[in-house]
């Protein structure tokens, strides 16, 4: 059971244009949020996270939004850029008996192709 | 580079070998945390370690896995009897606090 979805495996976008990707979530203790960018053969790349006690979360291009009560999180990126051509995921954890989260749980990933 | 470095960063092998795989995490980093990502999926979360302390392993870690983190730095990760189905790229994270720094994963292959 998939408790962290990507349901578009891959988006298109022109340069200079908004790139949203999207990610749905079925477990209602996940309380931290995370978005990794991946190239081939490399690790993840962290990108931007959320707390649930916070709606939106914004460094430079890229914007988190979190909607709790649809169990929605999206990531935009403005102006998209032709080097932000990789794969997103999403991540999601939960806050353990001791207060910490650790274990991260991962979307499929989304692959995003930014079209010069 | 003081990022999260993994060794080897490939491996090849024999069906029924053994495997170990090096992680060095960053410095001030006392979380570490071990992933698998296979073809077309997410990384899945196989153990992770406070300091020397390894607090939690997923069923997805067999009897033939073990991981340690002796002097809560660097850790390593052995598979024991590989079989095909280990094959798979493992990743090495580690963490301060709530985000987590990836390393560059093993790609390992069973023959």
């Amino acid at each position: 059971d998939q408790q962290v979805k990507q349901n578009s495996p891959s988006l298109s976008v022109q340069e200079g244009r908004i790139s949203i990707l999207n990610c749905d979530y079925t477990n209602s203790m996940f309380d931290y949020f995370l978005w990794y960018k991946k190239y081939p053969a490399e690790g993840p790349t962290f990108l931007i996270s959320i707390s649930s006690i916070k709606d939106k979360n914004e460094d430079g291009r890229f914007t988190v939004f979190l909607n709790k009560s649809a169990k929605h999180l999206s990531l935009h990126i403005v102006p998209s850029q032709p080097g932000d051509s990789a794969v997103y995921f999403c991540a999601a954890s939960a806050r353990n008996s001791g207060g910490s989260n650790y274990k991260l749980t991962f979307g499929k990933g989304t692959l995003l192709t930014v079209n010069p | 580079d003081t990022g999260v470095s993994q060794d080897p960063r490939h491996k090849i092998t024999k069906r029924g070998q053994n495997v170990t795989f090096r992680c060095d995490p960053i410095s001030e980093h006392n979380r570490l945390y071990w992933y698998r990502q296979t073809l077309g999926q997410g990384p899945e979360f196989l153990t992770y370690f406070q300091n020397e302390a390894q607090l939690e392993k997923s069923r997805l870690l067999s009897d033939r896995f073990s991981a340690e983190r002796p002097k809560g730095s660097f850790s390593t990760l052995e598979i024991q009897r590989t079989e095909q189905g280990d094959s798979a790229m493992y990743l090495c994270a580690s963490s301060f606090y709530n985000e987590q720094f990836f390393g560059p994963g093993t790609r390992l292959t069973v023959l």
